[in-house]
């Protein structure tokens, strides 16, 4: 079974330019996921989606930051205009359903942000 | 105060020794917990569910204090391959979102 695909892997650009990341969850998985992981600290949730629906965006700094998941299947995520502050790894992850029926959600390899 | 902490460590311990890491959680509607493990620079995977009657599996046991509100991942028998970030997670339902905790770094030398 594939797994979560991401791309790029890595990405290195300057403040205030724009970045995308893409992400193709498992197949059949209704629940997609964005989070960011800053360096020495856990994933902090960013949006969830069931299907095509956004079902929590509360942590999304969205006067910089979009996402999108059209036909419910693979989605991007957009910062612009980037900040020093958004280095990080973004992390895709998929799950069946609601994560926390069995708390199993499988991450994508992670798409790693430098900004300067 | 955040909603899962733990202590970053890191844990050094030899092979073969016996460790121990415990999370809080601030939101006592948390209705599940889980344990991963991230190895460095990957991706988060799924170690271990955490259920109030304590689970098992392996060398790995977690267990629940609903009235402290804290989980615990004991690790028997440390491998050097057991070396890796180990993220407390909680589940909200009324929230429905997974928080992760920081992570405890755990180091295990010959």
């Amino acid at each position: 079974e594939a797994g979560v695909a991401q791309s790029p892997r890595y990405k290195i650009i300057e403040k205030r330019q724009s970045v995308a990341f893409w992400c193709n969850p498992i197949s059949g998985h209704a629940t997609l996921y964005w989070y960011q992981q800053i360096l020495g600290q856990g994933p902090k949730l960013l949006i969830q989606f069931q299907n095509n629906g956004v079902v929590d965006d509360s942590q999304l700094p969205k006067d910089r930051f979009s996402a999108e998941r059209l036909k419910g299947v693979d989605s991007t995520l957009k910062i612009q205009p980037a900040k020093l502050e958004d280095s990080a790894v973004y992390l895709c992850a998929s799950s069946q359903r609601w994560g926390g029926d069995t708390g199993e959600l499988f991450f994508g390899e992670g798409s790693r942000l430098t900004v300067l | 105060r955040k909603e899962v902490e733990q202590d970053p460590g890191p844990f050094n311990v030899p092979e073969g020794a016996t460790v121990a890491f415990n999370c809080t959680y601030s939101n006592s509607a948390s209705q599940s917990f889980f344990w991963y493990r991230q190895d460095c620079r990957k991706e988060p995977k799924l170690l271990m569910s955490v259920y109030s009657s304590g689970n098992e599996d392996g060398r790995f046991t977690a267990q629940l204090n609903r009235a402290s509100q804290y989980i615990s991942l004991l690790i028997r028998d440390s491998k050097l391959s057991d070396s890796a970030t180990y993220l407390c997670v909680a589940f909200s339902g009324g929230y429905n979102k997974l928080i992760f905790g920081a992570g405890t770094r755990l180091a295990v030398h010959p």
